[in-house]
């Protein structure tokens, strides 16, 4: 069964302590991996798209990064601004353009 | 500018009452989504369209339903046999090579009162 899994659940970080987001994923041949970003009562904005192992985009203080079993969503130096949710979701090469997704990482960012 | 229009933003329903989600996209998108959002779960399909007049079964479709009469339009009904239908309900768009994956709405909150 595809499956995707996000951890941890929730973070809290200090203003400029970096850390990691991770998002395990178990597809039936993987077409891509997407991260999201989601703010409290909006729907998921696009960050970044990720086709192959060893592939990484960045944004500002975020990178991400894919390997064949894992995504990781990498936070430098945050500040308040990134408090969200992160959703990572994975597509399966049969999956006719539905994307199955995480449960998120709530991240609080405090000063 | 293009996008996903939801509405309204919150919903009430009251038992035994049906009620209509709207979703209208300007993307010129084809395929379009609707998904439920619960506290600590995952976003889980309940329907989805690749062209008009064409819908598919997500992983949750009992007690909802849908139609898709128009590219541009794509309306969620919750139905009374759907038997916890409070949550946050996003429609979503995709189209071109999808390599954004999704476009999303900003979603209706539905709550049972």
């Amino acid at each position: 069964e595809d499956q995707v899994t996000q951890s941890p659940e929730a973070l809290r970080l200090q203003e400029g302590e970096s850390s990691s987001l991770n998002c395990s994923y178990t597809v039936s041949g993987l077409r891509g991996l997407f991260w999201y970003r989601q703010d409290p009562g909006k729907g998921p904005e696009f960050l970044f798209t990720l086709y192959s192992a060893g592939e990484e985009k960045e944004k500002e203080r975020l990178k991400a990064t894919l390997t064949k079993k894992e995504s990781f969503l990498h936070i430098t130096a945050p500040k308040p601004e990134d408090s969200a949710t992160y959703l990572c979701a994975a597509e399966p090469s049969g999956g006719y353009n539905k994307l199955i997704f995480g449960a998120g990482t709530r991240l609080a960012v405090h000063p | 500018d293009g996008g996903i229009t939801q509405s309204p933003k919150y919903l009430f329903r009251k038992e035994g009452q049906n009620v209509t989600l709207s979703c209208e996209q300007n993307l010129n998108h084809d395929a379009m989504y609707w998904y439920r959002q619960d506290p600590g779960q995952g976003l889980r399909l309940i329907y989805y369209s690749q062209i008009v007049n064409d819908f598919q079964k997500g992983d949750i479709a009992e007690g909802y339903s849908v139609s898709r009469e128009k590219k541009e339009s794509f309306p969620l009904t919750v139905t009374s046999a759907q038997k916890n239908p409070t949550a946050f309900y996003l429609c979503a768009s995709r189209g071109g090579r999808g390599i954004s994956g999704y476009t999303f709405g900003s979603g209706t909150r539905l709550t049972v009162v």
